[in-house]
């Protein structure tokens, strides 16, 4: 039972240009969205988020929009860099007993090409 | 600010063997959690705490596993008996949660556990 599904598993963007990575949930109890963002042999590093009470949140060249009825997320990049290569998880949040369980999608391996 | 530290980096150990994992969460944090890699089932969470108490186990995938908090600033997870199956990424992770505002976990950078 997949609550978080990245449908893409790889995705290549020229350098430049816009990238856009795509999350779909099928849990409506979900009240809170994150990216992070993954090189090798270091852990997912926070790079944005969403409340479910909004349907865009900006922060730099990282944009996520929420499309809470058609339970679905992306991340738009832009421009794109080459230090954006990197895997990326879409995670969403349920807080159970005062603690905030993530659930993750399986990431999109982004590469910009120079 | 030091993150979330992660000890040992990497373990290589024969099958049957106990192993220890070790994290010291971000201080000032109130939640920690225990997540596993692996390329078939991605990032799963196993295990997590807030304020030193387990909440939610049901991740943990058998009674080999088991983790404890004895203290704010520290967390242990262990495996006994070890199995060539449990080879994976293991990450911890912590968040301050207050209660009314959502704030992002914090990862360490795992441990590669080898089971030979």
């Amino acid at each position: 039972d997949q609550q978080v599904k990245q449908n893409s598993p790889s995705l290549s963007v020229q350098e430049g240009r816009i990238s856009i990575l795509n999350c779909d949930y099928t849990n409506s109890m979900f009240d809170y969205f994150l990216w992070y963002k993954k090189y090798p042999a270091e852990g997912p590093t926070f790079l944005i988020s969403i409340s479910s009470i909004k349907d865009k949140n900006e922060d730099g060249r990282f944009t996520v929009f929420l499309n809470k009825s058609a339970k679905h997320l992306s991340l738009h990049i832009v421009p794109s860099q080459p230090g954006d290569s990197a895997v990326y998880f879409c995670a969403a949040s349920v807080i159970i007993q005062g603690a905030q369980k993530l659930v993750f999608g399986q990431g999109t391996r982004l590469t910009i090409n120079p | 600010d030091a993150g979330v530290i992660q000890s040992p980096r990497h373990e290589v150990t024969e099958m049957g063997q106990e192993v220890t994992l070790r994290c010291k969460p971000i201080s000032g944090h109130n939640s920690l959690f225990w997540y596993r890699q692996t390329m078939m089932r991605g990032l799963e969470l196993l295990i997590y705490f807030n304020n030193n108490v387990p909440i939610d186990d049901s991740g943990m995938p058998e009674d080999r596993f088991s983790a404890k908090m004895p203290n704010a600033s520290f967390s242990t997870l262990k495996i006994q008996p070890s199995e060539p199956r449990d080879s994976a990424v293991y990450f911890c992770a912590s968040r301050f949660y207050s209660g009314t505002e959502a704030r992002p976990q914090h990862f360490g950078d795992g441990t590669r556990l080898s089971i030979l």
